[in-house]
């Protein structure tokens, strides 16, 4: 079955400091993958998504994330992160043939230091 | 309306009573996916709809639940007799079509069953 695993359930970071949020999955097909954060009282918003091509994928407020095959991993990272970025980090994978139908990790809660 | 909107916010209900939760898509929007989240959890898929067939109901976890979308616009979640586990937030999302798009989340319903 298909699964995604985000080993890191609490970071925390001093403002300015790179990021880094792990993100494994488990797929049979090449997968489409997917990073959303959800900050406290508000939706899920997407940050980037891989679906094929380039596999180092920019998204929106300086993140980027990287498709590696051969370790099943789309980890997440930030060169330097700023304090409106606490939140709530999710990756998700297509669980089946493009229907939209997403299996989200665990999540990863993100704190920043001043 | 500008984002997908569900109503209510929160609701507080007693064991054993039926609830309906509400979702409004972004206009034009034809797939639509319900999640729930639980409590340092990530979604869960519940189901969805691509117009007003349920394409896929395979997270639905029991009989008492059961959602609807008869114009193929606004959907309801329905819960029959409630149990303190249906406790969560329930997420819906719409997307232009199936996969390959991204996919917008609503702020949820805060669903508490005492």
């Amino acid at each position: 079955a298909q699964s995604v695993t985000q080993p890191d359930i609490h970071i925390t970071v001093s403002e300015g400091a790179s990021l880094e949020l792990r993100c494994n999955y488990s797929y049979g097909a090449t997968p489409y993958l997917f990073w959303y954060v959800q900050s406290p009282g508000q939706g899920l918003q997407l940050l980037l998504k891989y679906f094929s091509g380039d596999t180092l994928v920019q998204g929106i407020k300086g993140f980027e994330a990287e498709f590696k095959r051969s370790q099943s991993s789309f980890n997440l990272r930030k060169p330097s992160v700023h304090w409106s970025d606490a939140a709530e980090y999710f990756c998700a994978v297509d669980a089946s043939s493009n229907t939209g139908k997403l299996i989200f990790g665990q999540g990863t809660t993100l704190q920043v230091k001043p | 309306g500008a984002g997908v909107s569900q109503t209510p916010s929160n609701k507080v209900t007693e064991k054993g009573k039926y609830v309906e939760l509400r979702c409004d898509p972004i206009s034009g929007h034809t797939a639509l996916y319900w999640y729930r989240q639980s409590l340092g959890q990530g979604p869960e898929f519940l189901i969805y709809f691509q117009g007003t067939g349920a394409a896929d109901d395979s997270g639905l976890p029991n009989d008492r639940f059961f959602a609807v979308r008869p114009e193929g616009s606004v959907s309801t979640l329905k819960i029959q007799r409630t149990e303190r586990g249906d406790s969560a937030v329930y997420l819906c999302a719409s997307s232009p079509s199936r996969g390959n798009t991204e996919a917008f989340f609503g702020q949820g319903t805060r669903l508490t069953v005492v």
